[in-house]
């Protein structure tokens, strides 16, 4: 079974502020890491698909980092706003070869007006 | 092709009823997910088809627990004797090979 982490579990910030979130995976046999935002009563959507060791990607005010090395991601808001709320999810396809994403816990994100 | 779409959105058991979820991933999609989440949960992994193959079964899944996805197209889970720890949010996803999944809204199931 892959370890997957994620933290912290929730957070709650003041609109304007920057934040960011961990998940920490597996370094060995890295195949790529993917970050997605679950709002509440819609389907988890795909932010970022990380697949170098180093690379940064950015949509909007949510940017991601990967260190593969380490075996850690982290995702950044800039300037959150309430419609950043939501769960925010990492997977790592691996693991004997089938490539199946295994799924952290999830850190809920509440921004307040 | 309007993504994943789960069929139905809420269902309510009493215990020990059978019940069937459906799933209609995007079409040329090869590779189906089932995973079950629960509060404070991330998605758990419960099994996964390329096309019409049946390849991971999760260890922890009970044997009254099961799927198909018939000529590779839709998917139907089924869960016998149902009981109140079957309780959960049921997802499916779709992926083209190793890539990032799409998701459906899941089907909230309630065992009482």
């Amino acid at each position: 079974i892959l370890n997957v982490e994620q933290s912290p579990q929730s957070l709650h910030v003041q609109e304007g502020d920057s934040t960011n979130f961990t998940c920490s995976f597996p370094s060995s046999n890295f195949y790529a890491l993917h970050w997605y935002r679950w709002e509440t009563a819609k389907s988890p959507e795909a932010l970022f698909v990380m697949t170098l060791n180093g690379d940064e990607k950015k949509k909007g005010r949510i940017s991601a980092t990967l260190n593969t090395k380490e075996g850690y991601s982290y995702l950044y808001i800039k300037g959150s706003q309430p419609e950043d709320s939501a769960t925010y999810l990492c997977a790592f396809p691996g693991g004997g070869g089938s490539y199946i994403p295994t799924f952290g816990r999830g850190t809920s994100l509440i921004v307040h007006p | 092709d309007t993504g994943v779409s789960q069929d139905p959105r809420h269902k309510i058991t009493k215990r020990g009823q059978n019940v069937t979820f459906r799933c209609d991933p995007i079409s040329e999609h090869n590779r189906l997910y089932w995973y079950r989440q629960t509060l404070g949960q991330g998605p758990e992994f419960l099994t996964y088809f390329q096309n019409e193959a049946q390849l991971e079964k999760s260890r922890l899944l009970s044997d009254r627990f099961s799927a198909e996805r018939p000529k590779g197209s839709f998917s139907t889970l089924e869960i016998q004797r149902t009981e109140q720890g079957d309780s959960a949010m049921y997802l499916c996803a779709s992926s083209l090979d190793y890539r990032e999944a799409f998701f459906g809204q899941g089907t909230r199931l309630t065992v009482v």
